[in-house]
C-alpha cells in the first residue's frame, strides 16, 4: 500500500464544476505538498502546508492533520485546469509522492 | 533567471554504457533533487543535496551518483545503464533546506535499450 494515497485516480468533469482532489496519508509527515503536471511533463508546485488552508486564485488547498488527509480544491473549473494533480508529504528527511490524479475538464 | 535547467532533454543509450544528466539552478537554492517518474508509480526520490558538498540519498539510488561540488549544479551519473532506469527524470530546487520540490526541471526522458 502505498504512504500516500490519491482519489479519485481520473476525473473528467465539465468547465465551472466545483473540484475536489483528496489525498490521505498513512505516515507521519511535516509538510504536504500539491504539485501541477501539464501534458508534455511540466511539473509546478501548487502548494506546501502543514496546517489549515491556503489559497491561490481558484485553488485551494486543505489539511487535517489529525485526520492525515488533504484535500486540493479547483472553482469554476476550466479546460487549462486539464493535468495531473499530485500530492506528496515530507517525512524525515525524504519526500514521499502520491501516484497522481489525472484531471481532465471538457469545455 | 533561467531557473531550473536540464540536459538532455532525451537521451538514447545502450545497456552498460555511462552517461551523465546534467542539472543547473540560478537561484542560489541550497536544495537539489533528483526524481524518476514511471508510469503507475508516482515521481520517486533517487538522490537530494541541502548545501554545496553535501548529498544523500532517497527512495531509489542504487545505479546512480550524484555530486554537489557548486551550489548551481547538480548532475546525476548513470554508472552501468540498464533498461531499468528508462524513465523521465526530473531535477528540482528550493530555497528551503528541506525536502521541498518548489522548482522542477523540464525533464530528461532516457531510454535504455
Amino acid at each position: 500500500k502505498n504512504e500516500v494515497e490519491q482519489s479519485p485516480q481520473n476525473l473528467t468533469a465539465q468547465e465551472g464544476e466545483f473540484i475536489t482532489i483528496n489525498c490521505s496519508y498513512s505516515v507521519g509527515i511535516s509538510a504536504l505538498h500539491w504539485l501541477q503536471q501539464h501534458p508534455g511533463g511540466g511539473i509546478v508546485s501548487l502548494f506546501m502546508l502543514s496546517s489549515g488552508k491556503k489559497k491561490h486564485g481558484r485553488l485551494i488547498a486543505t489539511i487535517n492533520i489529525q485526520e492525515k488527509h488533504s484535500s486540493l480544491h479547483i472553482t469554476a473549473s476550466h479546460p487549462r485546469d486539464s493535468a495531473v494533480y499530485i500530492c506528496a508529504g515530507n517525512r524525515d528527511d525524504k519526500i514521499i509522492f502520491g501516484k497522481g490524479t489525472r484531471l481532465h475538464i471538457l469545455p | 533567471n533561467a531557473g531550473v535547467t536540464q540536459t538532455p532533454k532525451f537521451q538514447v543509450l545502450k545497456t552498460g554504457q555511462s552517461m551523465t544528466l546534467q542539472c543547473a539552478q540560478d537561484m542560489n537554492h541550497e536544495y537539489m533533487s533528483w526524481y524518476r517518474q514511471d508510469p503507475g508509480m508516482g515521481l520517486r526520490l533517487i538522490h537530494y543535496s541541502v548545501g554545496a558538498g553535501i548529498t544523500d540519498q532517497g527512495e531509489v539510488p542504487n545505479g546512480y551518483n550524484v555530486s554537489r561540488s557548486t551550489t548551481e549544479d547538480f548532475p546525476l551519473r548513470l554508472l552501468s545503464a540498464a533498461p531499468s532506469q528508462t524513465s523521465v527524470y526530473f531535477c528540482a530546487s528550493s530555497y528551503s533546506i528541506l525536502p521541498d520540490p518548489k522548482y522542477f526541471g523540464p525533464g530528461t526522458r532516457l531510454t535504455v535499450t
